[in-house]
């Protein structure tokens, strides 16, 4: 199993521009995230899905769209980049059968430098 | 202010020596409490959860959670240079979204 995949790892845009985050996951579970990881700032979760066809909003979903048409994709969307959104995004997934800690499996990140 | 407080460090020991870890929170529905290790540039692994006010050992690891103080702790006992990662806390109130800490950097120097 490869567990959870991420593309790009790096990543650099300029203002303005969009661009999508991909992930996948071969674990066939039902629950997928996105955070961004900021100093000092901890995780903080952007949107979530608990399915196909289904997500919601996190924390800090400003900015960012999904959207869940698999079981095993959960793309970002970055609509028009801001500096703001430098940061290093993690997806991760996790199982309802995972008991109600709902460990999560994160995948390795990707570094966006919004310039 | 943050539902989940972690001093970010950085936090420098000698190796053997005993590394200690705290999390203070502020949300009383909060239930369960895990403790994620994130090597450099990896994404984050479950280490550790309880679910219950006490103490839960798993090697040279120990959990610590204290509800009537909101409080929690992680002991790592004879550290060894392969334990210098960050660790983040995070907690959950038995919904999917967890709540994470800003995490402590730890190095344990040979």
């Amino acid at each position: 199993n490869a567990g959870v995949t991420q593309t790009p790892k790096f990543q650099v845009l300029k203002t303005g521009q969009s661009m999508t985050l991909q992930c996948a996951q071969d674990m066939n579970h039902e629950y997928m995230s996105w955070y961004r990881q900021d100093p000092g700032m901890g995780l903080r979760l952007i949107h979530y899905s608990v399915g196909a066809g289904i997500t919601d909003q996190g924390e800090v979903p400003n900015g960012y769209n999904v959207s869940r048409s698999t079981t095993e994709d959960f793309p970002l969307r970055l609509l028009s980049a801001a500096p703001s959104q430098t940061s290093v995004y993690f997806c991760a997934s996790s199982s309802p059968d995972g008991g109600p800690t709902n460990e999560q499996f994160f995948g390795p990140g990707t570094r966006l430098t919004v310039l | 202010q943050k539902e989940v407080e972690q001093d970010p460090g950085p936090l420098s020991v000698p190796e053997g020596a005993i590394v200690s870890l705290n999390c203070t929170y502020s949300n009383s529905a909060f239930q369960y409490f895990m403790w994620y290790r994130q090597y450099s540039r990896k994404g984050p692994e479950l280490l550790m959860y309880t679910y219950s006010s006490g103490n839960k050992e798993d090697g040279r690891f120990t959990a610590q959670v204290d509800k009537s103080s909101k409080y929690i702790s992680l002991f790592i006992r004879d550290s060894q240079p392969s334990d210098s990662a960050t660790y983040l806390c995070a907690m959950n109130s038995n919904d999917y979204k967890l709540s994470f800490g800003a995490g402590t950097t730890v190095t344990v120097r040979a």
